[in-house]
């Protein structure tokens, strides 16, 4: 079954280094997603992405947050100058045209020293 | 203010029993209202998707509903299996289609044992 696969798994980063975190979405949806979760907290969106432009975004996706889709397959989240409040779980999620199902990935724990 | 509240907030459960779990939201202009189940340390899954007119749902032995007059849900979890034991979230979509920005509740802990 096809499925939203997160690389790594795990990052660790000094604060104010930058951080690219990827995603490999299903191939054949349109729509992708970034979310965070810091520690024990709620699952809050940050941007949502369609046909190569950022269709919405949060007031957490500030100017130190971008996405890209730099070829036909990766969809990745870059945070310019990492402060240790960005530590979170990272989730990717993409979804078709055709449903309203958003499919998450495992996520990337990033952790900001 | 657009909301996602649950209840209870962690619910432990003996194996092969049932349970129900609580939904209030907030959320306008509501588009749909999911439940997802999210086990530890991994992505959420979708259990279940409810637009406006849809007032329950079923997956296996999950059934959801849905009360848009009063924007309340509930999941029901029927015979539960030891690999119920998750976070549940309630999450509504604000506005429209696959555009539609998703609000999170907090999720309920559910513990099944045996």
């Amino acid at each position: 079954e096809p499925e939203v696969t997160q690389t790594p798994s795990h990052q660790v980063t000094q604060m104010g280094q930058e951080v690219i975190l990827r995603c490999v979405p299903i191939s054949n949806h349109l729509y992708f997603y970034w979310y965070r979760q810091i520690l024990g907290q709620k699952v809050e969106f940050l941007v949502s992405f369609y046909n190569n432009e950022i269709s919405e975004k949060s007031e957490i996706f500030d100017d130190q947050f971008s996405v890209e889709r730099p070829d036909g397959s990766n969809f990745t989240l870059k945070i310019r100058s990492t402060k240790l409040e960005d530590s979170a779980m990272y989730f990717c999620a993409s979804s078709d045209s055709e449903t309203y199902e958003q499919y998450f990935g495992p996520g990337t724990r990033l952790t900001v020293t | 203010k657009n909301q996602v509240e649950q209840s209870p907030q962690s619910l432990i459960i003996l194996e092969g029993k049932n349970c129900t779990l609580q939904c209030n939201y907030t959320v306008s202009p509501f588009s749909n209202l999911r439940w997802y189940k999210q086990d530890t340390g991994r992505g959420p899954v979708s259990l279940t998707i409810m637009t406006f007119s849809e007032n329950t749902k079923s997956n296996g032995r999950y059934t959801a509903t849905l009360d848009a007059d009063t924007k309340q849900s509930s999941l029901h979890i029927t015979a539960s299996q030891l690999s119920d034991s998750a976070s549940y979230i309630c999450v509504v979509s604000r506005g429209s289609g696959n555009t539609g920005k998703l609000i999170f509740g907090q999720g309920t802990t559910l513990q099944v044992k045996p």
